[in-house]
């Protein structure tokens, strides 16, 4: 099956910018999703398509995607924002119903 | 209001079986194919299982293949897991999602004697 990649942790100060990558061979066939997960709750739906975002969610967050990456954009990132991300696409290996998902990235707002 | 809910999660002894459901409300569940997501303490996100949305396809992941079932009764809005000759392996928060994004809030499953 198909793998996606991302860096384990990642850090920002208040108020800047962070990107969260991920990576592999299905993000070049189907767009990725990204998945806010906080401490004790169930993950959350923060980017889908090409940059689309649910009803909801800040317009801080924003995707993007090249080739077989990924990017997850925080611009002016707030303390609210620490949580695990998980991107998530089908499964390009073989059947396009199946999700695969990344090992998740911590973002910790210094 | 849009949401599913899990239940049936619990204590089993490894061999043992559990059945998940996942109850939908609020958006067309027959309209939309369904995933089990699992995740381990302290670990990250697993997909275990699709179903399409007539439940004429369903796919699993390789760790649980032949010992996992999923299934729809889209009449009742409602995903189930069939979860058979359960490891201390499969002991996780067990999530079910529509294929747009939305998630319910999970149930535990822990195996253990």
């Amino acid at each position: 099956s198909s793998e996606l990649t991302q860096d384990p942790a990642v850090s920002v100060a208040l108020g800047q910018t962070v990107r969260i990558t991920c990576q592999g061979d299905s993000l070049r066939s189907y767009y990725a999703s990204w998945y806010q997960q906080k401490p004790g709750q169930a993950p959350v739906l923060v980017i889908y398509g090409k940059n689309n975002r649910p009803s909801g969610i800040p317009d801080r967050f924003s995707g993007s995607s090249s080739g077989n990456t990924a990017s997850l954009t925080i611009t002016g990132a707030q303390a609210e924002d620490e949580a695990d991300y998980y991107c998530n696409s089908r499964d390009s290996s073989g059947n396009h119903l199946k999700w695969v998902f990344g090992g998740g990235t911590k973002l910790t707002v210094l | 209001q849009v949401q599913l809910v899990e239940s049936g999660g619990g204590v089993v002894q490894p061999g043992r079986s559990l059945r998940l459901s996942c109850a939908a409300s609020g958006f067309t569940f027959s309209s939309y194919g369904m995933h089990w997501v699992r995740q381990a303490p302290g670990k990250g996100l697993e997909w275990v299982a699709v179903i399409s949305y007539d439940g004429s396809n369903k796919y699993y992941a390789d760790s649980v293949k032949g010992r996992f079932t999923i299934s729809r009764d889209n009449s009742k809005n409602t995903l189930y897991l069939q979860m058979n000759s359960l490891r201390a392996e499969d002991t996780a928060v067990y999530y079910c999602a529509a294929n747009y994004g939305l998630w319910g809030q999970g149930t535990m499953v822990t195996v253990s004697s």
